[in-house]
């Protein structure tokens, strides 16, 4: 089974910081991973599909990278609107969907 | 506009089933590639997905759940409905109801997803 393993779990940055997250996964999988952002008490919200493609709507300072088993998310200036915590997942037609344990990104 | 809206107890007690429905609009699961599901967290948790129905009636199910889980649709209603067998406390958790779109050449991420609905297992 695939597994998905992000890190940090924690960590704290100041306003405009450059903030990187990493994800990886347990073997290949090519570029299905998303990413998602949860804000406390509310539902997450897609921001990248496919690695790198960012969704409609969300700021350019979001950008997603990787293949294969490595991954980023990358906050290239962090606002106060972004701390919240974030999740990769994979996702591939007949498998199943796998979400890493959580980045939580806070001041 | 999409939107997707859980419904169900709030309070089930262990070892009993529960049902939990999705009431879904602005897309239809007739639309072909379209599926709806459910992802859970338990409180301070990551999150977990369980069950996906599609629009030809495949089912997905996680392989840890599969033997607990049923996912069944009506689509005249827009409605989804997931049975769990035999709850736990470890059940407890908010329970999200969410939507996977159509996506040329492949699987897609979740795109949408309701509000959650808090479900505690205790006697």
């Amino acid at each position: 089974d695939i597994q998905m393993t992000q890190s940090p779990s924690t960590l704290s940055a100041f306003v405009g910081d450059r903030v990187t997250i990493t994800c990886r996964a347990s073997q290949s999988i090519d570029r299905w991973l998303a990413w998602y952002q949860q804000k406390p008490g509310g539902a997450p919200k897609l921001l990248v599909s496919k690695a790198s493609t960012l969704e409609t709507g969300v700021p350019s300072r979001f950008s997603g990278s990787g293949s294969g088993t490595e991954f980023t998310l990358t906050i290239s200036s962090i606002q106060p609107d972004d701390f919240a915590t974030y999740y990769c997942q994979h996702y591939e037609i007949s498998s199943p969907i796998i979400f890493g344990g959580g980045t939580t990104v806070e001041i | 506009q999409i939107t997707l809206k859980e419904s169900g107890p709030t309070l089930v007690k262990p070892t009993q089933t529960l049902t939990l429905t999705c009431a879904f609009s602005g897309f239809s699961l007739n639309t072909i590639g379209v599926g709806v599901g459910w992802v859970r967290q338990p409180p301070g948790k990551a999150l977990e997905w369980l069950a996906l129905i599609y629009y030809n009636d495949d089912e997905r199910y996680n392989p840890s759940l599969r033997n607990r889980l049923a996912i069944t649709k009506d689509t005249s209603r827009s409605q989804v409905v997931l049975t769990m067998t035999n709850v736990d406390p470890v059940d407890t958790a908010t329970y999200f109801c969410t939507r996977e779109p159509f996506c040329h050449g492949g699987s897609c991420p979740l795109d949408h997803w309701g509000q959650g609905t808090l479900v505690t297992v205790s006697s």
